[in-house]
């Protein structure tokens, strides 16, 4: 089955800098990959996706990119604030209805 | 605002007991799917469930774990005879048209 890698486990910031968590995946199959921000006490919170059709996808300050012939994706924050502190997961999936293999999360923590 | 809402929010239960955890949908929707994520670590994926049937379930998903859609709105995840390693935070999802995956705040159980 598929399996997905994501680095670091935890990041430190300084508030304004920004933030980049890194995820590898094993099965070329995969298509479509999303990041979730998850705070503390509550659910995964989709925050941006991309497919394997795309290799970069920005929303305000965050931005996706994906590499298919190295199978790995990353996240990136740019202007970080406080408020993004949370842990955040890469995620990976082959098709509509079937299950997503998460990384393992990272810790990311923006000092103000 | 969350995709489905989910109950109870946490559950104390002793070992041996049965525990039902309720999601019910804000809208109608075809894909749902329970993870379940230990403290600290990563969302692993249980079961899928499409058109009320089972459609995926992971490893993790044996004889003691059970799903249904007993009226056509709530769909219910029972454990019959929990475990200590059954303590975790307990996600229902809901599929998206594109794929996405859209999490409910979870079920914290505690199992003693």
């Amino acid at each position: 089955g598929e399996n997905v890698e994501q680095h670091p486990s935890t990041l430190s910031v300084q508030e304004g800098d920004s933030a980049v968590i890194k995820c590898t995946y094993s099965d070329s199959a995969s298509n479509y990959f999303p990041w979730y921000k998850q705070e503390l006490g509550k659910g995964p919170q989709l925050i941006i996706d991309i497919r394997s059709n795309v290799g970069e996808k920005k929303d305000q300050r965050i931005a996706v990119t994906l590499n298919k012939t190295a199978k790995h994706f990353s996240l990136h924050i740019t202007e970080t604030q406080p408020e993004d502190s949370a842990v955040y997961f890469c995620a990976a999936s082959i098709r509509s209805g079937n299950q997503f293999y998460f990384g393992t999360g990272t810790s990311l923590t923006v000092i103000p | 605002e969350p995709e489905v809402t989910q109950t109870p929010s946490h559950q104390v239960t002793q070992m041996g007991q049965e525990v039902i955890l309720r999601c019910v949908p804000i809208s109608n929707h075809l894909y749902f799917y329970w993870y379940r994520q230990i403290l600290g670590q990563k969302v692993e994926f249980l079961v899928s469930f499409y058109n009320n049937e089972i459609s995926e379930k992971s490893e993790i998903f044996d004889d003691q774990f059970s799903v249904e859609r007993p009226d056509g709105s709530n769909f219910t995840l029972k454990i019959r005879s929990t475990k200590l390693e059954d303590s975790a935070m307990y996600f229902c999802a809901r599929g998206g048209g594109g794929g996405e995956l859209f999490f409910g705040e979870g079920s914290r159980l505690t199992v003693l």
